[in-house]
């Protein structure tokens, strides 16, 4: 399967830990995409890069959360000292370049934050 | 500023009724797409359908039927002869530039 990739599946941490999750988006994609959802709403951006360079992080929810896709391929999202409400899924997302490429979304990492 | 608006949180049918889930979409831009993704139970988002906004041709795809009107900023998508396997939340997005907008999502139930 070529989709993109998550991990973990499933975290649950304490209040104040660091968490990370990975993405790996589909292989000729070269854009890609964080995603928040929270019980009940739709997908909330955060932040997505094209290649290397991440092209808006305005949109990350605090000075806690921050991405990286160092060589371009994958990326990391980490939350520090994590707080009860960040528990959400995060889903990772890849597009071909261009503006408003379709963008195929992988199966989301939930977080419980306790 | 965009905005998508789903006014239908839930709806439940009986197998082979047909269904539609609206979706109404605010944008100040004249180019947009618009987008439906099926979120079944596994938490996965399916890509169904894109639209830009200078297509306003209705399309099929099997028992999935897309309706769209710039007159009244609706985009919504009818599932005809539903059957349980359609069961999910659906969302509605629109995308002006690298940024998608989702609402809130509508959940379709669909009993044997």
């Amino acid at each position: 399967d070529t989709g993109v990739s998550q991990d973990p599946r499933h975290k649950i941490t304490k209040r104040g830990q660091n968490v990370t999750f990975r993405c790996d988006p589909i292989s000729e994609h070269n854009r890609l995409y964080w995603y928040r959802q929270t019980l009940g709403q739709g997908p909330e951006f955060l932040t997505y890069f094209q290649n290397e360079a991440q092209l808006e992080k305005s949109r990350l929810l605090s000075d806690r959360f921050s991405a990286e896709r160092p060589k371009g391929s994958f990326s990391t999202l980490e939350i520090q000292r994590t707080e009860q409400g960040d528990s959400a899924m995060y889903l990772c997302a890849s597009s071909l370049p261009g503006t408003q490429e379709t963008q195929y979304f992988g199966p989301g990492t939930r977080l419980l934050v306790l | 500023a965009q905005k998508v608006t789903q006014a239908q949180t839930e709806i439940s049918v009986v197998e082979k009724e047909d269904v539609t889930l609206d979706c109404v979409y605010e944008t100040r831009d004249t180019t947009y797409y618009l987008f439906w993704y099926k979120q079944p139970p596994s938490g996965e988002l399916v890509f169904l359908i894109r639209r830009n906004s200078f297509d306003e041709q209705n399309e099929i795809s099997g028992r999935y039927s897309w309706n769209f009107q710039k007159s009244t900023s609706s985009f919504n998508f009818t599932i005809t002869a539903s059957q349980v396997v359609d069961s999910a939340v659906y969302f509605c997005a629109l995308s002006e530039s690298w940024d998608m907008r989702f609402g809130a999502g509508t959940r379709l139930t669909v009993k044997p």
